[in-house]
């Protein structure tokens, strides 16, 4: 089955910084990748998702990158807030709604 | 509101005990996946059924079971329980197969304490 990783499992950053997750997969069969936000206490949320058919999704400050050779993708969250403060979690998966392979999430505090 | 249901919210049961966390998925979808998340844990996925049928299994211990029924709601049944049980199982829903709208939309979650 599907592998995910995800890297780095703690993440600090100013307010105003950048941030950067990155996951691997290993399923070259995986052909969808979502982004979910889980703030303490709440279920996960989808934030951002990409297929493979392309390189790089944005959506304002938020934009996640693929590369298909090499099995990784990333999120990027540029000038950060501390309402940005969640565990984010990758995802791969086929686009036939077969179960998500999740990361182990991401620990990101943003500080003030 | 994400439309996933589960209920009980919470939940306190005795070792050895058994109990049936119960999830109604989002109006249409037909998908319905499994998670369990353990303090400081991530997302393990545990199973999934779509249309009533067993889909995907992930690792999902042998005391735990689940099913989807006819009008789609689902329940996982975990007997024989351990302290190392306690954690929040999340049930997520999606269109399913043969769609390009798979996101999974989660539910609240249970949170189950074993003591």
């Amino acid at each position: 089955g599907e592998n995910v990783e995800q890297h780095p499992s703690t993440l600090s950053v100013q307010e105003g910084d950048s941030a950067v997750i990155k996951c691997t997969y290993s399923d070259s069969a995986s052909n969808y990748f979502p982004w979910y936000k889980q703030e303490l206490g709440k279920r996960p949320q989808l934030i951002i998702d990409i297929r493979s058919n392309v390189g790089e999704k944005k959506d304002q400050r938020i934009a996640v990158t693929l590369n298909k050779t090499a099995k990784h993708f990333s999120l990027h969250i540029t000038e950060t807030q501390p309402e940005d403060s969640a565990v984010y979690f990758c995802a791969a998966g086929p686009n036939t709604g077969n179960q998500f392979y999740f990361g182990t999430g991401t620990s990101l505090t943003v500080i003030p | 509101d994400s439309g996933v249901t589960q209920t009980p919210k919470h939940l306190i049961t005795a070792t050895g005990q058994r109990v049936t966390l119960r999830c109604s998925p989002r109006s249409g979808d037909l998908s319905v996946y499994w998670y369990q998340q353990s303090l400081d844990q991530g997302l393990q996925f545990l199973i999934q059924y779509y249309n009533g049928e067993e889909r995907a299994k992930g690792n999902i211990l042998e005391r735990f079971s689940a099913q989807q029924f006819p009008d789609l709601h689902s329940e996982l049944n975990l007997s024989s329980l351990e302290l190392g049980d306690s954690a929040l199982y999340f049930c997520a829903s999606s269109v399913g197969q043969g769609g390009l709208n798979t996101e999974a939309f989660f539910g609240q979650g249970t949170r189950l304490t074993v003591v």
